[in-house]
């Protein structure tokens, strides 16, 4: 059972419009989401992350909204600019749950079009 | 620095074979550090976590078992190798309460 789900595989959006990455969580416990960017061949990198405590948080071009009561997040890029292009995973964390590793969704292709 | 080196970065093993993929990091001592893979179409699975020398949680039943002989080196293994095997494996390490932070990752592929 998937506990993060992304469900779109794949998104298109045009330079210099809005992004929008959604994200969607099944376990109550997690209390801190992060989003990380990969691009091919090479390891994630943070982004932005969010603690449950807060339902928006902003760094430049990047914010990352959580709805709580709909177990979901989403993050929004404005404007998106080629070098977005990459596959952006959404993660949960479960600050109770000791030393456990992140939990992942299956990602979500970003193609931005000139 | 919170530099992190996998190696080798990429790898092609036959079905059967062995496997041992070293990660080691720089930066702070004593450091939790993590293996993840990410499959083809899958997100990244957590596979093993360990908080110091020795110390080692699994999270799911696999054909992989993980290894920390020093503090900033965490070593991947198998006795041998199985197709579903194969994809990209992610070593990382904790930062701060919830951030980790990645190496640049081995692709394996296993034939």
């Amino acid at each position: 059972d998937q506990q993060v789900k992304q469900n779109s595989p794949s998104l298109s959006v045009q330079e210099g419009r809005i992004s929008i990455l959604n994200c969607d969580y099944t376990n109550s416990m997690f209390d801190y989401f992060l989003w990380y960017k990969k691009y091919p061949a090479e390891g994630p990198t943070f982004l932005i992350s969010i603690s449950s405590i807060k339902d928006k948080n902003e760094d430049g071009r990047f914010t990352v909204f959580l709805n709580k009561s709909a177990k979901h997040l989403s993050l929004h890029i404005v404007p998106s600019q080629p070098g977005d292009s990459a596959v952006y995973f959404c993660a949960a964390f479960d600050s109770g749950g000791g030393a456990d590793g992140l939990t992942f969704g299956k990602g979500t292709h970003l193609i931005i079009q000139p | 620095s919170q530099t992190i080196h996998q190696w080798p970065a990429t790898l092609v093993q036959p079905v059967g074979s062995p496997l041992s993929l070293e990660c080691t990091v720089e930066g702070t001592s004593n450091p939790n550090l993590y293996w993840y893979r990410q499959a083809a179409g899958r997100g990244l699975q957590l596979l093993f976590y360990s908080v110091g020398i020795g110390q080692i949680s699994s999270e799911v039943p696999q054909n992989l078992s993980a290894s920390r002989p020093q503090d900033r080196q965490f070593i991947l293994s198998s006795k041998k190798l199985l197709l579903s095997d194969s994809g990209f494996y992610l070593c990382a390490r904790g930062i701060g309460t919830h951030e980790q932070f990645f190496g640049p990752g081995t692709r394996l592929t296993v034939l």
